[in-house]
């Protein structure tokens, strides 16, 4: 089957870092992507990793290893306006044009 | 950046109506998909197509069709609406068969009474 795993909820403090896990098992796999979704809103794109390895963008930074079928997103110097859910999805080629999705990670960020 | 357009934010509609969800992106994309979302249950697939006329079933597709006579639009068709189908419906579009990331529009919050 194919399964994507990620914490349903997590709680942090503004200024903190955290880091939100991601795990998958897929037929096959061409990607991995993080989208930051805020309550009542659509989805938007935050990072793509194919190959293992960290990827910086900004305060946010995305990481990925292939042989463990695990990624983590990591979010530094939190701000109130990161709380929001968090959704991993893995692109396979062999699934045509579909993306598998996490059920998501709500993050709650506290002053 | 691309623009994906849902023609409204929130629809009421009464059970056993015909429900229509227009879409419309402006950037050429070949695919567009339609989602909806439920809490505890995320993102899933309704049906997503790949080109004009061209459709394909995605996981949850019993109670729905859709409709893609142009490029820029995919129209996502409740046949006779029932209560279960009160959710967010979520349309993106995506650029060739790549590692592109899909495009979302603002979202429907469609209820059905």
């Amino acid at each position: 089957g194919q399964n994507i795993d990620q914490p349903t909820e997590m709680t942090a403090t503004e200024g903190a870092i955290v880091q939100i896990n991601c795990t998958y098992q897929t037929s096959g796999f061409n990607g991995l992507f993080w989208y930051q979704q805020h309550a009542g809103e659509a989805p938007t794109f935050l990072s793509y990793n194919v190959l293992d390895g960290l990827e910086e963008k900004g305060r946010f930074s995305s990481f990925l290893s292939r042989s463990k079928g695990y990624s983590y997103l990591l979010l530094k110097e939190l701000q109130m306006k990161d709380s929001a859910s968090y959704l991993c999805a893995v692109f396979n080629a062999g699934n045509n044009r579909k993306l598998i999705w996490g059920l998501g990670t709500s993050l709650a960020v506290n002053p | 950046d691309v623009k994906v357009t849902q023609s409204s934010r929130y629809l009421v509609k009464r059970t056993g109506e015909k429900v229509f969800l227009e879409c419309v992106q402006d950037m050429d994309h070949e695919n567009m998909f339609w989602y909806r979302q439920d809490p505890g249950l995320g993102l899933r697939l309704i049906y997503f197509s790949y080109d004009v006329k061209m459709k394909e079933k995605g996981d949850i597709p019993e109670g729905y069709s859709v409709s893609r006579e142009k490029k820029e639009r995919f129209s996502l068709i409740l046949e006779s609406a029932s209560t279960n189908q009160t959710s967010m419906y979520l349309c993106a579009s995506l650029l060739g068969v790549s590692n592109q990331p899909q495009h979302f529009g603002d979202g429907t919050r469609l209820s059905i009474l």
